[in-house]
């Protein structure tokens, strides 16, 4: 069983709408946890870190929670736009690995 | 600055053959890594190095070697190719081994092994 669990697998929403990614993990003991976009073709890109301390982070239109006790972080997409279509992973790092999960697939339509 | 540059982006192979799969950085990191990508599943290291000269196998090694000769190139080799290895490879540099360290990826390789 994979310690990084994503949902939804996929999510389809209108440009303009909010929307929010779920990420849950086992990871034990926990270092950080980072969100990352993936465009079609491409590598995954950085957007926000989180620590043990933090419980939100905003990066612009995203904004990230982690909630250490339950192992729970969401990722809150304000006002989406055509360009937030992507996959979106989470990474979950104890003090020696990174465990990545199989992502969100995200399309904004118009 | 290009980055993390990967070549090539596509490969077509025949089982039983061999290949390179390039990867370099200008970035001067230490920390250089190589990813596999299947779907429905999270991406998986391979092969990993946190210097010139040092290389370690990670969670998926079988089949694929790695060397390390300077900072900047860590090329993936793969010996003899099955279809099994047929999937998408990132290579990623960070700055340092810590991770908390963001991972700077490549575009990918796109490998279909027949």
């Amino acid at each position: 069983k994979n310690q990084v669990e994503q949902s939804p697998q996929s999510l389809i929403i209108l440009e303009g709408k909010n929307c929010t990614l779920q990420c849950n993990y086992t990871v034990s003991p926990f270092s950080n946890l980072r969100w990352y976009k993936q465009d079609t073709g491409r590598g995954p890109v950085s957007l926000t870190i989180m620590t043990f301390s933090e419980n939100t982070k905003s990066n612009g239109r995203y904004t990230a929670t982690l909630d250490a006790d339950t192992k729970q972080s969401s990722l809150h997409i304000t006002a989406s736009q055509l360009s937030d279509s992507a996959s979106y992973i989470c990474v979950v790092s104890d003090f020696n690995d990174m465990r990545f999960g199989a992502g969100t697939r995200l399309t904004v339509k118009p | 600055n290009a980055g993390v540059t990967q070549t090539p982006k596509f490969q077509v192979l025949k089982t039983g053959q061999s290949m390179t799969l390039q990867c370099a950085q200008d970035m001067n990191h230490e920390y250089m890594s190589w990813y596999r990508q299947d779907p429905g599943m999270g991406l998986r290291l391979i092969h990993y190095s946190v210097g010139a000269g040092i290389t370690d196998q990670g969670e998926v090694p079988n089949g694929y070697n790695v060397s390390r000769s300077t900072t900047e190139d860590f090329p993936l080799r793969l010996l003899s190719a099955a279809p099994s290895q047929t999937s998408v490879y990132f290579c990623a540099s960070s700055y340092s081994v810590g991770f908390r360290e963001k991972l700077f990826f490549g575009s990918g390789t796109q490998l279909s092994v027949l």
